[in-house]
């Protein structure tokens, strides 16, 4: 079974502040995805991440996929309030089979 | 085009009884898979179906069960409720291609208590 760590589980920062988070695991995945989940909804995808190495930037986040595939980081920039939610990665073993999910981090962003 | 749909959005049952959810894939997804997500936890993998047929497992019992129906609709199963069973169970839709990255579509999900 894979298993995916995330750390930190919480977080909160102010306003303005950079933050990141990690994700880490023992086996290789054919590609990484993060996800960011409001209350009472379901996971939103932000970034896939296929190839080792790779830096995707989507505004203010940055994306990186580790050269060995086995991690991954969501770094955030001067973060807002509105960047406030639950933080999700997920590696897919094969295309069109499982995610298998870390355990989240929780982000809060204080005005 | 339309998203991922769920039905109930909350549910409240008591051990021992039997539940159905229900999720409408989007449109021109053929592939659905079932999630199980514990207040504070990530969500685990229950199964997927592709083409109606169960195409992968997660480390369920058997009391979980599920369908997909011929326009890619599908349901959860759940019988003989325990009280662990509580959490959001969330639907997620895809139209998985070889050699190309999958993206799974998410639901809002549904909230199941079980008193």
């Amino acid at each position: 079974t894979q298993l995916l760590e995330q750390s930190p589980q919480f977080l909160s920062i102010q306003e303005g502040e950079n933050l990141t988070v990690y994700c880490n695991s023992s086996s290789v995945f054919s590609s990484l995805q993060w996800y960011r989940q409001e209350p009472g909804e379901g996971p939103v995808l932000l970034v896939t991440v296929v190839t080792g190495g790779e830096v995707k930037k989507l505004k203010r986040l940055t994306f990186q996929f580790g050269d060995a595939r086995k991690d991954s980081s969501l770094h955030i920039t001067a973060a807002q309030p509105g960047d406030t939610g639950l933080y999700l990665c997920a590696g897919e073993e094969t295309s069109g089979s499982r995610l298998t999910f870390g355990e989240g981090t929780q982000l809060t962003v204080n005005p | 085009e339309t998203g991922v749909t769920q039905s109930p959005t909350h549910l409240i049952k008591t051990r021992g009884q039997q539940v159905t959810l229900r999720c409408s894939s989007q449109s021109g997804h053929n592939t659905v898979s079932w999630y199980q997500q514990a207040l504070g936890q990530g969500p685990q993998f229950i199964f997927q179906y592709y083409r109606e047929e169960e195409n992968g497992r997660g480390n369920f019992p058997p009391r979980f069960s599920g369908l997909q129906f011929p326009n890619y609709s599908s349901e959860l199963n759940v019988n003989a409720l325990e009280l662990d069973d509580s959490a959001l169970y969330l639907c997620a839709s895809s139209f998985p291609r070889l050699g190309l990255t999958d993206t799974q579509y998410f639901g809002p999900g549904t909230r199941l208590t079980v008193l």
